[in-house]
């Protein structure tokens, strides 16, 4: 069983609508969530942290944490083509972050 | 956040050989850590760069296959040995530069092809 699942997508949302991205972890014992954005032939690039239970937002970027349902999302508002990425999902597991296979989100003009 | 620069950047290998790549982070982190991305994969842990100490190595990764050294907090080298084409990846550097729970930087990694 893999340690951190997301879909693997393609994700596509026109322009302006809202992108929803999941991610579900194994270890119940992890304490520290990130998303990273990467794009095509670059290195990742993190882009929101989240440590409770709840919602946290920052610009466009709503992370989302559910530890009872091993569970985190990332919500983008207002899609815009340059958000066109692979959206990676990290688990802090005893000071080691272990990734997602990512989701492929594609936003068309 | 830190900046971290890697080279070198992509690298073209024959089998056989071994290359060496390089990490330098412009200030003093408490970790570093080197990751593989195999093409169209995500991310996957090689191993942890201790200072002053032997590498942490992750489940199907060997110290004879990929040695690294940390000589001080700024820092560290990856080498691949014995390449095969299955060793062509990117290889990227990270380093945290907080708390245990902080999130990781990286490098803009190194493509290597190996033929």
């Amino acid at each position: 069983q893999k340690e951190v699942e997301q879909n693997s997508g393609p994700l596509s949302v026109p322009e302006g609508a809202i992108a929803s991205l999941n991610c579900t972890y194994s270890d119940r014992g992890s304490q520290s969530f990130f998303w990273y954005r990467q794009y095509s032939g670059k290195s990742p690039e993190l882009i929101m942290s989240i440590y409770s239970n709840g919602d946290k937002e920052d610009g466009r970027f709503t992370a989302q944490l559910n530890k009872a349902s091993q569970y985190v999302s990332l919500l983008i508002r207002d899609s815009q083509p340059s958000d066109s990425a692979t959206y990676l999902c990290a688990v802090n597991q005893g000071g080691k972050l272990i990734f997602g296979q990512g989701t492929e989100l594609s936003v068309k003009p | 956040s830190a900046v971290i620069s890697q080279k070198p950047s992509r690298d073209i290998c024959q089998r056989g050989t071994s290359l060496t790549i390089q990490c330098q982070v412009d200030s003093q982190v408490t970790m570093m850590f080197w990751y593989r991305q195999q093409p169209g994969q995500s991310l996957t842990l090689i191993a942890t760069a201790n200072q002053g100490s032997e590498a942490t190595y992750e489940s199907g990764f060997v110290i004879d296959k990929f040695p690294i050294s940390r000589p001080n907090l700024t820092f560290s080298t990856l080498t691949v040995s014995n390449m095969s084409p299955e060793d062509s990846s990117i290889y990227l550097c990270s380093v945290r530069t907080g708390a245990n729970n902080s999130p990781l930087h990286f490098g803009n990694g190194t493509r290597l092809t190996v033929t």
